[in-house]
């Protein structure tokens, strides 16, 4: 079963550069979200969406923009890197019942220089 | 907003307990889940509560006071594996979605 699958595993990019993270879910989830792991700082979401065709911002929103063109499908965006995006991504999805827990994806580790 | 906060650090014993403390303050609270993730790994779920009381579910509980805006994950029999960050993750409010905001994490780490 794959679950929530994340492309790329790891990238190194130059500040500037642009780059996309694509995350895929096979459960037919409607809820998606990406969030960023840095040391001491735990899970931070970037944006989410709660359906096909919708996004919204979370707490981390600036420097990346997403898309949910296919109900399967949560693009990550970074239109120009900068040394502060260097993270770990997860990328995740879950069900919209109360109680509906989250499956994370294994997670990309983004470094900018 | 959402405030949550956990204690950065703890160290326990093999076959020891251990309690992991989480404190909350959201609006529109849906429900507190707690997290395990082992370094380098995705979290995975380990508990649920959205009413009040104790939780259990093998070696682990979780207990929920909502009008306290706290709640606990206990570890019993403690193994050389459970070393790992515990999240903790509260469901609240947002944009009429409710969405998990999560604490920074727990790092348990046992020792023989």
């Amino acid at each position: 079963n794959a679950g929530v699958t994340q492309t790329p595993k790891f990238r190194v990019l130059k500040t500037g550069q642009s780059m996309t993270l694509l995350c895929a879910q096979d459960m037919n989830h409607e809820y998606m979200y990406w969030y960023r792991q840095d040391p001491g700082m735990g899970l931070r979401l970037i944006h989410y969406s709660v359906g096909e065709g919708t996004t919204a911002k979370g707490e981390v929103p600036d420097g990346y923009n997403v898309s949910r063109l296919k109900k399967q499908n949560f693009l990550l965006g970074l239109e120009s890197a900068a040394p502060s995006q260097t993270s770990v991504y997860f990328c995740a999805s879950s069900g919209t019942l109360p109680g509906r827990e989250l499956f994370f994806g294994e997670g990309s580790r983004l470094t900018v220089l | 907003g959402q405030n949550i906060d956990q204690p950065t650090e703890m160290t326990a014993t093999e076959g020891a307990i251990v309690q992991i403390n989480c404190t909350y303050q959201t609006s529109g609270f849906n429900g507190l889940f707690w997290y395990q993730q082992h370094a380098g790994e995705a979290p995975t779920f380990l508990s649920y509560n959205v009413l009040d009381g104790l939780e259990e579910k093998g070696r682990f509980s979780s207990f929920l006071s909502r009008s306290k805006g706290y709640s606990y994950l206990l570890l019993k029999e403690l193994q050389m594996k459970d070393s790992a960050s515990y999240l903790c993750a509260v469901t609240g409010a947002r944009g009429g979605s409710y969405i998990p905001t999560f604490g920074r994490g727990t790092s348990l780490i046992v020792h023989p």
